[in-house]
């Protein structure tokens, strides 16, 4: 399968723990990016990277909140002192650049902090 | 600011019937605009887009979208509905300056299919 893989599936973890969530892109994708899904919510913006460059984040991105993409391929995105109000699926796209339009998705992350 | 508004949480159509969903944006300018699909368990897929020229587009599995820029409007349309149709479809509208894949999505619509 070379579509976009997220791991772990789901994650259980208690308040103040930190997670950390990976995604594999299409490898021939330059950009990537992460979006939070909320149970009833579309999906919502967090950041992306173009490359190994971090272009944008959103207000959504507390500080607790950090992504990586270190070679331009795989990314992290790490939680610190998660709190329950963290509680979502996190999804992870990459795409082809500019004028695409198209995002691929990959399954989420789901993330539950008791 | 932009948005994107999905005014039906949740439809039911039989199978066979046509479908429309509907969508509402604000945006400044000419938006790019999508329709993605979500079935339980699986990534969110797109199903069609628009950038410029003819208002109506074709999508996959049968569905195509019509914008209409005097009514903010881009509903999504299939004639004839199948069971595998049933999911959660959601409108997005491309935020920002150029197409940088940063959407700002709507709530949601979820579609249940009567067989």
């Amino acid at each position: 399968d070379t579509g976009v893989s997220q791991d772990p599936r789901h994650k259980i973890t208690k308040r103040g723990q930190n997670v950390t969530f990976r995604c594999d892109p299409i490898s021939e994708h330059n950009r990537l990016y992460w979006y939070r899904q909320t149970l009833g919510q579309g999906p919502e913006f967090l950041t992306y990277f173009q490359n190994e460059a971090q272009l944008e984040k959103s207000r959504l991105l507390s500080d607790r909140f950090s992504a990586e993409r270190p070679k331009g391929s795989f990314s992290t995105l790490e939680i610190q002192r998660t709190e329950q109000g963290d509680s979502a699926m996190y999804l992870c796209a990459s795409s082809l650049g500019l004028n695409t339009g198209e995002l691929f998705f990959g399954e989420g992350s789901r993330l539950t902090v008791l | 600011a932009q948005s994107v508004t999905q005014p039906d949480i949740h439809i039911t159509v039989s199978e066979g019937a046509s479908l429309e969903l509907r969508c509402n944006y604000s945006y400044g300018a000419t938006p790019y605009l999508f329709w993605y699909v979500q079935s339980p368990g699986q990534g969110l897929q797109l199903l069609l887009k628009y950038f410029s020229g003819d208002t109506l587009v074709q999508g996959i599995k049968g569905f195509e979208a019509e914008f209409k820029r005097s009514q903010s409007s881009f509903n999504l349309r299939k004639p004839s509905v199948h069971w595998s149709d049933a999911a959660e479809y959601f409108c997005a509208v491309g935020a920002g300056s150029g197409n940088t894949g940063k959407l700002i999505f709507g709530q949601g619509t979820t579609l249940q299919v009567k067989p």
